[in-house]
Formats: C-alpha cells, sequence, structure tokens
C-alpha cells in the first residue's frame, strides 16, 4: 500500500531563517506531486505541484519555493522566512488526471 | 475556474441526529468531487468522491453524498452522528492542471461539534 510522510510535524523558526521541510511517498512511482498550506478558517490553497523530477509549477507568487530531486521526494525551502510564513503545510499525492489526492499529516509552522 | 462553497462554518448536531453538510460547485466541465475530514493537527482523510456513474456515493464511517447535476450539489449526510464524528470537512473540486496532475480546489471547511 502507498504512504506518504511529512516532517518535521511542528517546527518554530525566527524570522530570516531558511526553511525546508521535506516529504516522501512509498508504494507507488511517477506520483503527482502537491503542497498546500492551510490558514486558520481559508481553507486549503495549492502552492506547488510536479508531475516529474525537476518539474515544479507555482501556484501563487510567494518567499518559498518547491523542488523534486527524486521521484518520490518532494522539498518545500525559504531561504528567509516572513511571518506571513507560518501556517499549516501539506504534502499530498495523486496517481492520475482527476483523481482524489492522500496527505501526509502536516507541519505546523511558527514564525516568530 | 473550479470553486467550492460550504455554507456553514460551524454545524452543531445532537449525538445519533443526522448530518447534513452543504456544498455547492461551480464547474465548467462534469466535476470531480471528493468529501474530506481533518482532525485537529492532522492531515486531511478521504470520507467519499464522485467520479463518474451511480450520483449516490458512499464513504467510509457510515457518510455519504449525493450529486446532483441540476442543483451542483455534493452534500454530505449520517443517518445518526457519533461523537466520533466531531472534526473539520472539506468539500472539493478536481481541476486537471497545464501539463498534468490536478489541483483540487478546496470550500472553507464546515467544523462539526456533536452534543450530548
Amino acid at each position: 500500500s502507498q504512504t506518504i510522510h511529512q516532517w518535521p510535524a511542528t517546527l518554530v523558526q525566527p524570522v530570516g531563517s531558511p526553511l525546508s521541510l521535506e516529504c516522501t511517498v512509498e508504494g507507488t512511482s511517477n506520483p503527482n506531486l502537491y503542497w498546500y498550506r492551510q490558514a486558520a478558517g481559508r481553507g486549503l490553497q495549492l502552492l506547488f505541484y510536479s508531475v516529474g523530477i525537476g518539474q515544479i509549477s507555482s501556484e501563487v507568487p510567494q518567499n518559498l519555493s518547491a523542488s523534486r530531486p527524486q521521484d518520490r521526494q518532494f522539498i518545500l525551502s525559504s531561504k528567509k522566512l516572513l511571518l506571513s510564513d507560518s501556517g499549516f503545510y501539506l504534502c499530498a499525492w495523486s496517481r492520475d488526471r482527476g483523481t482524489e489526492a492522500f496527505f501526509g499529516q502536516g507541519t505546523r509552522l511558527t514564525v516568530v | 475556474a473550479q470553486s467550492v462553497t460550504q455554507l456553514g462554518s460551524h454545524v452543531s448536531v445532537s449525538e445519533g441526529a443526522l448530518v447534513l453538510l452543504r456544498c455547492n460547485y461551480s464547474s465548467s466541465v462534469p466535476p470531480y468531487l471528493f468529501w474530506y475530514v481533518q482532525y485537529p493537527n492532522q492531515g486531511l482523510q478521504l470520507l467519499l468522491k464522485y467520479t463518474t456513474g451511480a450520483t449516490l456515493v458512499k464513504g467510509i464511517n457510515g457518510f455519504e453524498a449525493e450529486f446532483k447535476k441540476s442543483e451542483t450539489s455534493f452534500h454530505l449526510t449520517k443517518p445518526s452522528a457519533h461523537m466520533s464524528d466531531a472534526a473539520e470537512y472539506f468539500c472539493a473540486v478536481s481541476d486537471i492542471l497545464t501539463g498534468g496532475g490536478n489541483k483540487l480546489t478546496f470550500g472553507t471547511g464546515t467544523q462539526l461539534k456533536v452534543e450530548l
């Protein structure tokens, strides 16, 4: 069966510090990968998606970047965090077009 | 572009009562629709999905939803609420992304409270 791992679960970082959140998927190959951010009372917003190694698309302009160095690895990064980057970050994967996404357990990021 | 509206950010029911969470969508093409549940500080778990075929879809934990094209609705129901159903519920519609993959557009969520 397929599983998705996301870490860390919680993170407190000072403003201006770098960020690296990692997500890996097991039990499938060539998944579509996604990073979502959830803000209180605002639902989920798609930040980045990737349909293959090295292929990254950004949905919204922001202070973050994403990379996919391996087929089942997806990394969310920032060089300098802002207070507004605080939130709950969720990694997800899907198989084909139109199908459901499966989510990791999320990372609660607090920028102080 | 697709969009989803969830009516009622908070719904409260008594244990054993009917649960009804409302979702309306906007889509220019036949939609793929989903309901997810989220417990505090956890990821989203898929409850059920509609892609094609039967419009009444059954999911996990006794939930079901009915796709009504004429009403552009996909309401979530459960005949008898249990305390363990207290969580946040998200309706979502799928949109195909340029180059592949699919984007889920989510509603803003409905927090379900179950009271004794």
